[in-house]
């Protein structure tokens, strides 16, 4: 138990669905993170919020829309995606420790996408 | 730009064996971090250590040791005595030391490690 709870834990979608990801985190952190993980390549940072403001967004497709409405709960929002967005979806959150960010992250267990 | 380079795509190896994963990383920062990730069968990256660039002594954690070594960019991670549950694919990362600012991490594409019995 991590304290990040990310659902559903799998998901099979059609390319003209709509559907969310969801993330919690128990851990009174503040800053949270959307990874992506595809098979033999490095995780990829998707979208940062640090106090419910966007602070990164690393040049991802619109088809990916992130929602924080609060320090505790990060969405992300999937709309007509494509086959090879199918991955493994992982939610991250890290604390500041005397003002500054530790690096450290928490992950959840990651939500498994499929796109037919 | 930063880059982490992890060689080894997967090791096995038999139980109580010694293991060691490499990484070597890029990065014109003067200060930076180093980590190193374990990921489980169930999904969920688990941190294991944090290395600040100005500090190059080893450090030990029961069976886990870790080897900076600043003059060759690497940042070694040994096992000793491997046991099964230490089977998980094993990720290194380099941050930025930003102070205030995000930490973003670069990782490297992981090293699937199998301990068999």
């Amino acid at each position: 138990e991590t304290g990040v709870t990310q659902t559903p834990r799998h998901l099979v979608m059609g390319m003209t669905n709509k559907k969310s990801l969801k993330c919690e985190q128990h851990l009174g952190h503040n800053a949270m993170y959307w990874y992506k993980q595809s098979a033999k390549k490095p995780l990829e940072l998707m979208f940062v919020y640090n106090f419910k403001e966007q602070t990164e967004n690393n040049s991802v497709p619109s088809r990916f829309s992130p929602e924080c409405p609060n320090s505790s709960h990060l969405f992300l929002h999937l709309h007509t995606l494509q086959p090879e967005d199918s991955a493994l979806y992982l939610c991250a959150s890290s604390p500041r420790r005397l003002g500054f960010w530790t690096g450290e992250l928490f992950f959840g267990e990651g939500s498994r996408l499929t796109v037919l | 730009a930063q880059k982490v380079t992890q060689a080894q795509t997967e090791i096995s190896v038999v139980e109580k064996e010694d293991v060691t994963l490499d990484c070597v990383y890029e990065t014109r920062d003067t200060t930076y971090y180093l980590f190193w990730y374990k990921q489980p069968p169930s999904g969920e990256l688990v941190f294991l250590i944090r290395r600040n660039s100005f500090d190059e002594q080893n450090e030990i954690s029961g069976r886990y040791s870790w080897n900076f070594q600043k003059s060759t960019s690497s940042f070694n991670f040994t096992i000793t005595a491997s046991q099964v549950v230490d089977s998980a694919v094993y990720f290194c990362a380099l941050s930025e030391a930003g102070g205030g600012s995000n930490y973003k991490l670069t990782f490297g594409k992981g090293t699937l490690l199998t301990v068999n019995p």
